[in-house]
């Protein structure tokens, strides 16, 4: 089945670091795929999409491209901020079978950028 | 505009008590979806509806879980005979149209704790 693999936190970075978060998906057909954020004691936020490939979804200087021939979406930040500590899911949605509506979501990994 | 309203922000059973989760959908939004994130794990979907109708619960299990949302009123998760591993946060999210490739808005969570 369709599935979301993400890398293993928790990622420590200083203030103004470079940040790369590793998606890979396997998926039958072609999903949509995201990347969610989750402050500490909040609910998911959608933090980008893409839809096809080549794709590129970016937001408050977050970027990640839907690549096909890697299966993969990595999230990527040129200059990270104290205030982007959370914990970062991606995820596809599901278009098989008459269930058509959910999200698969990776296990989430967890960033902390310190001053 | 408020978003995705859930309650309890968290909830303690005793093993055997019934668990009453409660999401208000954004206000023009009639698809509901519940999620269950178990510890150390990403969210998993549980059960998708449309105002009055069950249209995909794939991800409940079999007993014990049940889930509506009526003509009026928020749409409910009930837990019945609660045992420890029900203990997770439960996520509600909804949707304008119910397609997850736009993406949900999430509510902030029921942390439920089973002693």
């Amino acid at each position: 089945g369709n599935s979301v693999t993400q890398m293993e936190g928790p990622v420590t970075l200083s203030e103004e670091a470079f940040l790369t978060i590793n998606c890979t998906y396997t998926a039958t057909g072609y999903p949509s795929l995201f990347w969610y954020v989750q402050y500490p004691g909040e609910g998911l936020q959608l933090l980008l999409k893409a839809t096809k490939a080549d794709d590129k979804g970016s937001n408050k200087g977050f970027e990640a491209t839907y690549r096909k021939e890697t299966t993969s979406f990595h999230l990527e930040k040129g200059s990270v901020q104290v205030s982007d500590s959370a914990v970062y899911f991606c995820a596809l949605s599901d278009r098989g079978g008459g269930a058509t509506n959910k999200l698969i979501f990776g296990t989430g990994t967890l960033l902390a950028v310190q001053p | 505009n408020a978003g995705v309203m859930q309650n309890p922000r968290h909830l303690v059973r005793r093993r055997g008590q019934e668990a009453r989760l409660r999401c208000s959908p954004m206000k023009g939004h009639s698809h509901v979806y519940w999620y269950r994130q178990l510890p150390e794990e990403g969210l998993k979907f549980m059960v998708y509806l449309q105002k009055e109708n069950i249209i995909d619960e794939s991800g409940m299990p079999k007993e014990r879980f049940s889930a509506e949302f009526p003509k009026e009123g928020p749409s409910i998760l009930r837990i019945q005979q609660v045992v420890r591993g029900d203990s997770a946060a439960y996520f509600c999210a909804s949707s304008q149209r119910g397609e997850a490739g736009y993406g949900y808005t999430f509510g902030s969570g029921t942390r439920l704790t089973v002693v």
